[in-house]
């Protein structure tokens, strides 16, 4: 199971946010970032718990191993308020999603 | 650029099979594992299976008595069945392809979505 912390963050835009993944169980560094905004599918932002995708700004990092996971965004833009879920493989091939934080204005 | 389309009927009576395919356009389908997954607001984001370009097959638990996940490599599309529905399989529907690492469990493309309401 993973459990995401908080369920919303309220910032404005040039600040900081840090966004917490809790897993039941010891999952290495099998974890991956998503953000979501109203009506698209969700974007991949870091895999393997600290490596940025493709195109994703460098703005985005992502810390963490064994339980505990964190997804920083230094200098919130506005096209990053939007849904954040983590990802897990922690019994591969079962793959599940936390229940996601909101970053909102 | 590679781009995945999700097809369907947004309409499904209860106990009835659910289907859906994922079309590939701009690159090819082989090479890759894809997946279909669902969001409902009472589930949030859920797995539902995925498909290797070999035919190799993995299913959700939850799901694996009622779940058919297939691949058409020439036609670039794949699909999902979902027999015996019922209302809480009401979600939108999504095809996505896995990161292709040595760790290949992460979806770093994704379709827009097929949304799919159960109801009589």
């Amino acid at each position: 199971v993973l459990t995401q912390s908080p369920a919303t963050l309220s910032l404005s835009p040039g600040e900081g946010a840090t966004l917490s993944c809790r897993a039941s169980q010891n999952i290495i560094t099998y974890l991956g970032w998503y953000q979501q905004k109203p009506g698209q599918a969700p974007r991949l932002l870091i895999y393997d718990a600290s490596n940025r995708a493709t195109g994703v700004p460098a703005r985005f990092s992502g810390s963490g191993s064994g339980t505990d996971f964190t997804l920083t965004i230094t200098s919130l833009e506005p096209e990053d308020f939007a849904v954040y879920y983590c990802q897990q493989r922690s019994d591969w091939p079962l793959l599940t999603f936390g229940g996601g934080t909101r970053v909102e204005i | 650029q590679v781009q995945l389309q999700e097809t369907g009927p947004g309409l499904v009576k209860p106990s009835e099979t659910l289907s859906l395919t994922c079309t590939v356009s701009g690159g090819s389908s082989s090479g890759y594992y894809w997946s279909w997954l669902r969001q409902s607001p009472g589930k949030g984001l859920e797995w539902i299976g995925y498909i290797y370009y070999t035919g190799r097959i993995m299913y959700n638990p939850s799901l694996k008595s009622r779940v058919s996940i297939t691949i058409d490599t020439p036609k670039n599309q794949l699909s999902l069945k979902l027999t015996s529905v019922t209302a809480a399989d009401t979600a939108v529907y999504f095809c996505a392809r896995h990161l292709a690492t040595a760790t290949p469990w992460y979806f770093d493309l994704w379709g827009r979505g097929s949304r799919v309401t159960v109801s009589s």
